[in-house]
């Protein structure tokens, strides 16, 4: 079945660390590909964005995200995480060429500790 | 701008009860969308309205109704609420025009509701 997997329920870092959140999709074609993050009693916000071209994406707040063709993954990535930071992130894959039909991964939950 | 606002943001209902659930975006967007998020299950796509006039179920539209009042305006009705609705609700706008890529979603900042 087509899926979009987010395998770490929960992560937690040090301020200061570095992060990598995992994402794997399994739809043949190369979707569109988003990261989102949430944070405690808010809506989602898009981070960064995968359409095409440069398989690297920067997004807002310092994060970046890999696409990995090979691997069916987008990774996001952050060098050095704030307290702020802390928050659920979602990936979301929008399969349907477009038109918005968009499946979102079940979240990773971050906490970052002092 | 206000972006995406969402009425009320939170409710209890008994079951049986019925309820819409408001949602206005003041960003032109041709695209808007009803998700419900549960724990460990990510967001949901219950109902979505690629444009004025037009409605398409989503993944799980079992127990709900939407209605795109206009192009700002998408409502999402519960008839009969059962404690399985209890949930988050999310509404969501976007612009979309064909051939072109997909624009991201902008999130209201949700409905939480209890069905006892």
């Amino acid at each position: 079945a087509q899926s979009v997997t987010q395998p770490d329920i929960h992560i937690t870092v040090s301020e200061g660390a570095s992060l990598e959140l995992r994402c794997n999709y399994s739809y043949g074609a190369t979707p569109y590909l988003f990261w989102y993050v949430q944070s405690p009693g808010q809506g989602l916000q898009l981070l960064l964005k995968y359409f095409s071209g440069d398989t690297l994406v920067q997004g807002i707040k310092g994060f970046e995200a890999e696409f990995k063709r090979s691997q069916s993954s987008f990774n996001l990535r952050k060098p050095s995480v704030h307290w702020s930071d802390a928050a659920e992130y979602f990936c979301a894959v929008d399969h349907s060429g477009g038109y918005q039909k968009v499946t979102f991964g079940t979240g990773t939950k971050l906490q970052v500790i002092p | 701008n206000a972006g995406v606002t969402q009425t009320p943001k939170f409710q209890v209902l008994k079951t049986g009860q019925s309820m819409t659930l408001q949602c206005a975006q003041d960003m032109n967007h041709n695209s808007m969308y009803w998700y419900r998020q549960d724990p460990g299950m990510g967001l949901r796509l219950i109902y979505y309205s690629a444009s004025e006039g037009t409605t398409d179920k989503g993944e799980v539209p079992n127990g709900y109704n939407v209605s795109r009042l206009n192009k700002r305006e998408f409502s999402l009705r519960l008839e009969s609420a059962a404690p399985s609705q209890t949930s988050v609700y999310f509404c969501a706008s976007s612009a979309v025009r064909e051939g072109l890529p997909v624009y991201e979603q902008y999130f209201g900042p949700g409905t939480r509701l209890t069905v006892t």
